[in-house]
């Protein structure tokens, strides 16, 4: 099975911030990886697929980037409703597997 | 609109079985991929399972193969996950959720998720 491994695991930044997460894969994977968010309490929903494509819909503040073994998810301006855990996919081979989750929170 | 509606959750002692539904509406079932996606309680998101759109191709995660079995209806439009041996590490919330393609790519809809319970 293909290990996922995101970091950091969570972190803290202010509204208008920076934030990079970042999710390495076990092993070449290309570019089959999927990025979601999940609100609390709430479903995920899909940011990014193909490792750097915006989801319809999803706000131009989220960019995606990597290949092969590293990737990362990059949220230009923070801002409150960005506060969710962020999870990356592969699709690259089955079982698909997921990261471990990085939640982000507001300060 | 495009919509994903689980039921069949609840509790169930270990080494027992349940078998979730997912309704969906709003687009045409036949042509999408379905998956079904868990998450225990104050953990991350685990995928269980994916059914292609012709129901000719699944797969399982490890944990659950060979004691679940995704299957759906075309003609009733729901997609289906049956779960035997249970056991406490299968606890959690159950989600269906819409591939964009007809086997897997990405999960672009879901549901909003059905609660099951493996607890004596």
């Amino acid at each position: 099975d293909i290990q996922m491994t995101q970091s950091p695991s969570s972190l803290s930044a202010s509204v208008g911030d920076r934030v990079t997460i970042t999710c390495q894969a076990s092993q070449n994977i290309n570019k089959d990886l999927n990025w979601y968010q999940q609100r609390p309490g709430k479903a995920p929903r899909l940011l990014i697929y193909d490792a750097s494509i915006l989801e319809r819909g999803v706000p131009s503040r989220f960019s995606g980037g990597g290949s092969g073994r590293q990737f990362s998810l990059t949220i230009s301006s923070l801002q409150p409703e960005d506060s969710a855990t962020y999870y990356c996919q592969q699709f690259d081979n089955v079982p698909l597997t997921f990261g471990g989750g990085t939640k982000v929170e507001i300060k | 609109q495009v919509q994903l509606v689980e039921s069949g959750g609840g509790v169930v002692q270990p080494g027992g079985s349940l078998r979730l539904s997912c309704a969906a509406s709003g687009f045409d079932f036949r042509i999408f991929a379905m998956h079904w996606v868990r998450q225990a309680p104050g953990k991350g998101l685990e995928w269980v399972a994916v059914l292609s759109r012709d129901g000719d191709r699944e797969a399982y995660s490890g944990s659950v193969k060979g004691r679940f079995t995704i299957s759906k209806d075309n003609s009733k439009n729901t997609l289906f996950l049956q779960m035997n041996r249970l056991t406490r590490e299968d606890t959690g919330v159950y989600y269906c959720a819409r591939d964009a393609a007809e086997y897997y790519y990405y999960i672009n809809v879901w549901g909003t998720g059905t609660s099951v319970t493996v607890s004596s």
